[in-house]
């Protein structure tokens, strides 16, 4: 099992409709959580983090997050064109003295037509 | 104000070359990390630093090698490249690398070896 996956899509949503992006994880100590978007040959752009259970919004940006069921997901509203990207989700996970390490799912590639 | 900078953007080795990757971070930020990102997949953890101190480290061999100045800028070095060393090189900031922080990234050093 690995420890973060995602959906690789590609998931193609139209412009305007809700586009929801999915992230299971295996450490069920794991605290913090993290959205990135990486645009095709650039680098990750934080989006979102999230350490509660519940919702967090953030524009038209809502990080969704159970840790009962080790699931996070990213709800992207009124989706763009420019929404088009990889989105990685990232977790820190619990074990000792692991600082800043982030895990990262593979990633999903989001494409939202016009 | 100025995000992380890395340097060189891209470059080209040949197997069994020695290279050495450049970071500073986030004015203010005292901790970089190293990530290892292969086409297609998310990024993979190499090495934190934080203070100039190793605060953890990934599963990579001992070719690799990394180290943080009193600046709080780093390098990253790699011994004896090999072929599946072809990989975008990232370094993140972050204010002291706790599981919390947020954890923002360079542009990447892309490295081809031949």
């Amino acid at each position: 099992q690995k420890e973060v996956e995602q959906n690789s899509g590609p998931l193609s949503v139209p412009e305007g409709a809700i586009a929801s992006l999915n992230c299971t994880y295996s450490d069920r100590g794991s605290q913090s959580f993290f959205w990135y978007r990486q645009y095709s040959g650039k680098s990750p752009e934080l989006i979102m983090s999230i350490y509660s259970n519940g919702d967090k919004e953030d524009g038209r940006f809502t990080a969704q997050l159970n840790k009962a069921s080790q699931y996070v997901s990213l709800l992207i509203r009124d989706s763009q064109p420019s929404d088009s990207a990889t989105y990685l989700c990232a977790v820190n996970p619990s074990f000792y003295n692991q600082g800043g390490k982030l895990i990262f799912g593979q990633g999903t590639e989001l494409s939202v037509k016009p | 104000d100025a995000g992380v900078t890395q340097s060189p953007t891209h470059l080209i080795k040949t197997r069994g070359q020695h290279v050495t990757l450049r970071c500073s971070p986030i004015s203010g930020h005292k901790s970089v990390s190293w990530y290892q990102q292969v086409l297609g997949q998310g990024p993979q953890f190499i090495f934190q630093y934080y203070e100039k101190e190793e605060r953890g480290r990934g599963n990579f061999p001992d070719r690799f090698s990394a180290r943080q100045f009193p600046n709080y800028s780093s390098e990253l070095n790699v011994n004896a490249l090999l072929l599946g060393d072809s990989a975008l090189y990232l370094c993140a900031s972050s204010s002291t690398g706790g599981s919390y922080n947020e954890q923002f990234f360079g542009p990447g050093t892309r490295l081809t070896v031949l």
